[in-house]
């Protein structure tokens, strides 16, 4: 059963660099048709898809975030990782990490999230 | 606010059928056949419930069924039961590798 796991600060300042990384087991990474994503979720809030990359490194992401995000897969490791820079307190959220099929274009497969707070 | 549109909340007696909207645009609902959709419990991760508008996962009972007409998907829960309970996000492929997902539904059962 694929499972996936994400990790990283649970806190960070403004106007730094959010970082998280996303640890898969129970699957390789380097499959075809899958790609791995990140979606976000703010307090009392709906989901939000924050980008997602290949396991050849090849990457789509949000038009709104397009200019201070890194998404980038490190396949001798099967993780993959999120650098979101210059962040606000308004990015205060769960980020979760999955599984994004681009065949189906759905997640099928989903982390347990991780609350990152931006505050000083 | 989100891409995609829908209720607030959405209630059934347990045996019911309910019914979550979701309405996009002919840009993304209303072009692909890519309409997925998401429970998720409190503090819980979100489950993929339906894909490819109609199609349910390994696992998913057939209580849970999708459909589109239009620029506006729906997925409708047959026989409510207390489980299901819980918030449903719809998503949806917008084209030029863009996803967008809609702003959640509150599902109460009575």
């Amino acid at each position: 059963q694929l499972q996936l796991q994400e990790s990283g600060p649970g806190l960070v300042k403004p106007s730094e660099t959010l970082s998280l990384t996303c640890t898969v087991s129970g699957g390789s990474i380097s499959r075809s048709y899958y790609y791995w994503g990140w979606i976000r979720q703010p307090p009392g809030r709906g989901l939000d898809w924050i980008g997602s990359v290949s396991f050849t490194g090849s990457t789509y992401y949000n038009p709104s975030l397009r200019s201070r995000l890194t998404v980038s897969v490190d396949t001798s490791r099967n993780q993959f990782s999120l650098e979101l820079s210059s962040v606000t307190a308004a990015e205060t959220a769960v980020y979760y990490c999955a599984r994004h099929d681009l065949h189906s274009n759905c997640f099928d497969y989903w982390g347990q999230g991780t609350l990152v707070t931006v505050s000083s | 606010q989100s891409a995609l549109t829908q209720p607030p909340s959405a209630s059934g007696s347990p045996g019911q059928s309910v019914t979550v909207s979701c309405t996009g645009t002919s840009s993304d609902v209303g072009f692909y056949n890519f309409v997925s959709w998401y429970q998720q419990h409190s503090g819980k991760a979100p489950k993929l419930m339906i894909y490819e508008v109609t199609k349910r996962p390994s696992g998913v009972p057939d209580r849970f069924s999708g459909s589109k007409s239009g620029n506006t998907a729906s997925l409708t829960v047959s026989g409510l039961q207390a489980e299901d309970e819980a918030e449903y996000y719809c998503s949806s492929y917008a084209g030029s590798n863009n996803w967008v997902f809609g702003g959640g539904t509150k599902l109460t059962v009575l």
